[in-house]
């Protein structure tokens, strides 16, 4: 996780557990929210996203909750592994002047021990 | 291979030199994107294109000039940069219309002024 180098917050996790990693988001009028992973030296990546309409969606071995009222996001590994040690963050695509802006949170990033 | 190329990698340059950042995406999309990634701030969007048009310009320094020749190219021209300029810079894309829809990163330039 180097290429960020901010006191990000720390989430470190047992290989073979299960990792929550959470988000808040300030723009009511946002309707579509996706996590990213980003790697040391890589740009970010996209692991799965949701739209308002949804509370819950499901990949493999990843599912993200989407809880509008009070505006928070959240990414869960299911039987997390080395791989997935990384920079996680959330981005709400935020509609603008006929386009769309992505809006990136400050990230967490998640260690996974062994 | 993310569909999105940035050249080159990694630039070290003076303050008082030109130099310039190329992003090209490979996925027909019609909107890119830069962002900087610092160590002192999280993803900071910095300029929008769709269909070659800037809609944003996130209160970037002028010393920073994009130029967004076709759908597909994406440059940013750095001129009497400061050393606070240095960052990984991430070039996005993705398609506007039909509903939202990720964007899609490259590997980002490493920029170091000196």
């Amino acid at each position: 996780g180097e290429s960020v180098g901010l006191h990000l917050p720390t989430l470190s996790v047992q290989e073979g557990d299960n990792s929550i990693i959470n988000c808040a988001y300030s723009n009511s009028a946002s309707d579509y929210f996706i996590w990213y992973k980003q790697e040391s030296g890589k740009g970010p990546q996209f692991i799965i996203d949701i739209r308002s309409n949804m509370d819950k969606r499901q990949g493999q071995r990843v599912t993200v909750l989407l809880n509008k009222t009070v505006k928070h996001l959240s990414l869960q590994i299911a039987a997390t592994q080395p791989g997935d040690s990384a920079v996680y963050f959330c981005a709400e695509n935020k509609p603008y002047s006929g386009t769309y802006k992505y809006i990136f949170g400050t990230g967490t990033r998640l260690k996974v021990l062994a | 291979e993310t569909g999105v190329t940035q050249t080159p990698r990694h630039l070290v340059m003076g303050m008082t030199n030109k130099k310039s950042l190329k992003c090209e995406q490979h996925l027909g999309h019609n909107a890119m994107y830069w962002y900087k990634q610092s160590a002192k701030k999280p993803l900071e969007l910095m300029f929008v294109y769709n269909f070659k048009e800037q809609t944003e310009n996130n209160s970037v320094p002028s010393r920073f000039s994009p130029e967004c020749p076709n759908s597909s190219h994406l440059f940013l021209h750095l001129h009497t940069l400061q050393p606070e300029d240095s960052a990984l810079y991430l070039c996005a894309s993705s398609q506007i219309g039909g509903g939202n829809t990720e964007a899609f990163f490259g590997q980002g330039t490493r920029l170091t002024v000196v």
